[in-house]
């Protein structure tokens, strides 16, 4: 079936630091693919999404391409701030649309990001 | 426009007890989802609606567990009788599902429900 892989963390970084968070994935057919980020106490924010090869998401100065022939997903930001320290969640959905299986999102285990001053 | 809204925010119960975790999709949106969030399992999809209807309930743990959605408006998931292993948080989530399709899929969250069972 479906499924997503993301580098283990925790991740810790100073500021300013480049960050990168892998993300690979398996699916049957052309599925979308997100991150969503969770800071302390509160739910899953959509960070950014692509929906098809070649498609890079971006948003709050974060960066993701879809690389079908790869298979990946990863998620880069060029300079961090403490601000980003969260969990970060690769997840895919509808890979095969043809199965009737609707858009429900598969996730990685998540990483942690710590960032320090 | 509102988001996902969950009721209650933080529940502490006896085991034995039954627990109703409610949701509120976002206006418009026909497919729902529950998933809970543990430190050992991550988050786990327990069970999707679409247009109200269940479409997979696979990943509901046992009997104990059940879900409703009466209306394009409201879910419960329903934890009787609860026990210490199902402390976790209880995410709803909505989605446009026949746009989403096409165009990719954007699940919104809600805020969780933070259930703790002694």
């Amino acid at each position: 079936g479906d499924s997503v892989t993301q580098m283990e963390g925790p991740v810790t970084l100073s500021e300013e630091a480049f960050l990168t968070i892998n993300c690979t994935y398996t699916a049957t057919g052309y599925p979308s693919l997100f991150w969503y980020v969770q800071y302390p106490g509160e739910g899953l924010q959509l960070l950014l999404k692509a929906t098809k090869a070649d498609d890079k998401g971006s948003n709050k100065g974060f960066e993701a391409t879809y690389r079908k022939e790869t298979t990946s997903f990863h998620l880069e930001k060029g300079s961090v701030q403490v601000s980003d320290s969260a969990v970060y969640f690769c997840a895919l959905s509808g890979g095969d649309l043809f199965s009737g299986g609707y858009n429900k999102l598969i996730f990685g285990a998540g990483t942690r990001l710590a960032v320090h001053p | 426009d509102a988001g996902v809204i969950q009721s209650p925010r933080h529940e502490v119960t006896e085991m034995g007890q039954e627990v109703t975790l409610r949701c509120k999709p976002i206006s418009g949106h026909n497919s729902l989802f529950w998933y809970r969030q543990t430190m050992m399992r991550g988050l786990e999809l327990l069970i999707y609606f679409n247009n109200n209807v269940p479409i997979d309930d696979s990943g509901m743990p046992e009997d104990r567990f059940s879900a409703k959605m009466p209306n394009a408006s409201f879910s419960t998931l329903k934890i009787q009788p609860s026990e210490p292993r199902d402390s976790a948080v209880y995410f709803c989530a909505s989605s446009s599902s026949l746009r989403d399709r096409v165009y990719g899929n954007t699940i919104y969250f809600g805020e969780g429900s933070w259930l703790t069972v002694v």
